[in-house]
């Protein structure tokens, strides 16, 4: 199983309509990353969350990080077509200092 | 500020060849990441490295894969021998001395005939 849980693994909305991705690890989380990629292309650095209860927004999204459940979210408001792409999180964990243990994905398409 | 930066961007080797990937930190950054992803697998971690130290190599292979980041010059990530297996994006990232946030360069996509 893994150690980082996303969820949807794709999800699929009309532009203009909210969305929320979830992202729920198996051991305790010492800084929560997120980040976008585009199909074919580098990935392209979110937020960062490191105390529970912290909450960041950057434009139309928001992170944040449940520290009690071990998890963190992703909320867009309003989605375009160029919120399209894959969403990861990533995460520390446990004393891997820099090493960044990463969920599965989540594909996001927005129909205009 | 020039973000990370990765040559080739595409490289096709045949199998048994050798294949050497670079990365360039951002400047000012002296942490580099080396991270493979593989179609059905996401993205996971290979080596951590400061100027001239291996920090961490834990996810990387034991054989025939090694990586450095000398004092000058970008970090190197060698592969040797290569199989059909190792067919794969390489993305390089890099971070400042203290901040733990990780910035990714576009990636190097290795193809193995």
């Amino acid at each position: 199983s893994q150690e980082l849980e996303q969820s949807p693994q794709s999800l699929i909305v009309q532009e203009g309509k909210n969305l929320t991705i979830n992202c729920t690890s198996s051991k305790t989380l010492y800084g929560l990353y997120w980040y976008k990629q585009k199909y074919g292309e580098g990935l392209i650095f979110l937020m960062m969350l490191q105390k529970g209860g912290e909450e960041k927004s950057h434009e139309k999204i928001t992170a944040k990080l449940d520290e009690k459940k071990q998890q963190s979210s992703l909320h867009i408001t309003a989605s375009q077509p160029s919120h399209a792409g894959i969403y990861l999180c990533g995460a520390l964990m446990g004393t891997s200092y820099g090493k960044l243990t990463f969920g599965q994905g989540t594909i996001l398409t927005v129909h205009p | 500020n020039a973000g990370v930066m990765q040559n080739p961007r595409h490289l096709v080797r045949r199998r048994g060849q050798e294949a050497r990937l670079r990365c360039s930190p951002m400047k000012g950054h002296s942490h580099v990441y080396w991270y493979r992803q593989l179609p059905e697998e996401g993205l996971k971690f290979m080596v951590y490295l400061q100027k001239e130290n291996i920090i961490d190599e834990s996810g990387m292979p034991k054989e025939r894969f090694s990586a450095e980041f000398p004092k000058e010059g970008p970090s190197i990530l060698r592969i040797q021998q290569v199989v059909r297996g190792d067919s794969a994006a390489y993305f390089c990232a890099s971070s400042p001395p203290i901040l733990n946030t990780q910035y990714f360069g576009p990636g190097t996509r290795l193809t193995v005939l």
